[in-house]
């Protein structure tokens, strides 16, 4: 079952500008993870970050992780007009057994205009 | 990074029909691959974990019969939508990894006449 919810569905910036996406769960978890895709195309891992993490960084790219308000963020900084795609945060939960199974937020339509 | 394969990319079929998609690991073994469908504009929702050499675990509401899962090497897993209907109509795509990490196919996009 679809367990995360992210916020904002939509988002439009100008080039340059600064984007943050924001994604909630429900369970406890054994990391979360940071998708992108492009319209009709598969998708593109983008950052994993463990329970016992706080924040990571990958390049323009920072997340952050709150496990006492299950909650993740991800941060694109100067962003540019080819990082308009969907943003999905997926959960592996905190259970044996599954550490490959992934549950996707309802994503992020992210527009970067010129 | 590990690359995935999906194939078909666009599959057209006629109501009552069965379609396959395959999906393979080109450059890692995978034990175990997952199964995904997503409507547009809408998220991922996993439909099932395909497993080599068992029989896959189908997630709370798919039908198994319907969708066959047969995980027969440890580089490909294929999905038989059978007796499609239109409402199958949607974007199908599969994931694999070596670790934590997961690696997507391309997606297959199937429309259901």
């Amino acid at each position: 079952s679809q367990q995360g919810e992210e916020d904002p569905q939509a988002l439009s910036i100008q080039e340059g500008e600064n984007a943050t996406m924001n994604c909630s769960y429900k369970t406890s978890i054994n990391n979360l993870q940071w998708y992108r895709q492009n319209s009709g195309r598969g998708l593109v891992h983008l950052i994993l970050i463990r329970s016992n993490e706080r924040e990571k960084h990958s390049g323009r790219l920072r997340v952050t992780l709150d496990t006492s308000k299950k909650s993740s963020s991800l941060l694109i900084t100067a962003s540019r007009a080819a990082d308009t795609a969907s943003y999905f945060c997926a959960t592996v939960p905190y259970t044996a057994g599954t550490a490959s199974k992934l549950t996707f937020g309802t994503g992020t339509r992210l527009q970067v205009t010129l | 990074g590990a690359v995935v394969s999906q194939h078909p990319s666009r599959v057209i079929c006629k109501s009552g029909t069965s379609v396959k998609i395959e999906c393979r690991s080109l450059d890692f073994q995978a034990t175990t691959m997952f199964w995904y469908r997503q409507f547009p504009k809408q998220s991922l929702m996993l439909m099932a974990t395909s497993n080599e050499g068992s029989k896959a675990t189908y997630e709370q509401g798919v039908e198994k019969d319907k969708f066959l899962i047969n995980h027969a090497s440890l580089t490909l897993s294929t999905l038989t939508v059978t007796s499609a209907h239109p409402e199958d109509s949607s974007f199908y795509i599969c994931s694999a990894g070596p670790l934590a990490e997961q690696y997507f196919g391309p997606g297959t996009r199937l429309t259901v006449t």
